[in-house]
């Protein structure tokens, strides 16, 4: 059984440019999470869902933040426009309820 | 204050040594309790669930005081490969389903 799936592993962005992350989660999972991680802040949950619905989004640090997820097997987390503090690494995890959670590989975002 | 406290290290230890890792929390609403793995470069992995009466595995061995609200593993017989960061995690009883993370103890083995 494939794990959760992240695209792309690696960018590297000029600021002021539009990132889009991707994440395909653990088929039958009805939880989707996104995660970002820095040396300084450790692990942020940012958002997350229930059944492709969006149930808390308070860790989304500010409106150039966005996540999507238009059906059971995909979520797309948008930073618009990138700043050089956005640099981080991005996890995507999904779990079923009840059980474990999974996490993709993560995506490394640096932008400069 | 962080909801979830941990000691960052590092732990340097040589093989063979027992080590341990204490953890805190702050939300007395919290439900459910987790040691995660992150090896360097890597995403978390779930090492083991943490139950009240205590819980062990090979080597690794769990504990939860919910008066104290306070977590702790313990690692027997440290070898090379233990080497890694090792997240507590904690899991609230209330309306979300959120999963808090400390921000990890670093643990090195020496040879």
């Amino acid at each position: 059984d494939a794990g959760v799936i992240q695209s792309p592993r690696h960018e590297v962005t000029e600021m002021g440019q539009e990132v889009t992350l991707r994440c395909k989660p653990i088929s039958g999972h009805d939880y989707l999470f996104w995660y970002r991680q820095t040396m300084m802040r450790g692990l942020e949950l940012l958002i997350y869902f229930n059944n492709n619905v969006p149930i808390d989004d308070s860790g989304m640090p500010e409106d150039r933040f966005s996540a999507k997820m238009p059906n059971a097997s995909f979520s797309t987390l948008k930073i618009q426009p990138s700043e050089p503090r956005d640099s981080a690494v991005y996890f995507c995890a999904s779990e079923r309820v009840g059980n474990t959670i999974y996490f993709g590989e993560g995506s490394w975002l640096t932008v400069v | 204050r962080k909801e979830v406290e941990q000691d960052p290290g590092p732990f340097n230890v040589p093989e063979g040594a027992t080590v341990a890792f204490n953890c805190t929390y702050s939300n007395s609403a919290s439900q459910s309790f987790f040691w995660y793995r992150q090896d360097c470069r890597k995403e978390p992995k779930l090492l083991m669930s943490v139950y009240s009466s205590g819980n062990e595995d090979g080597r690794f061995t769990a504990q939860l005081n919910r008066a104290s609200q306070y977590i702790s593993l313990l690692i027997r017989d440290s070898k090379l490969s233990d080497s890694a960061t090792y997240l507590c995690v904690v899991r609230r009883m209330d309306s979300s389903y959120k999963l808090i993370f400390g921000s990890g103890t670093r643990l090195l083995v020496r040879p």
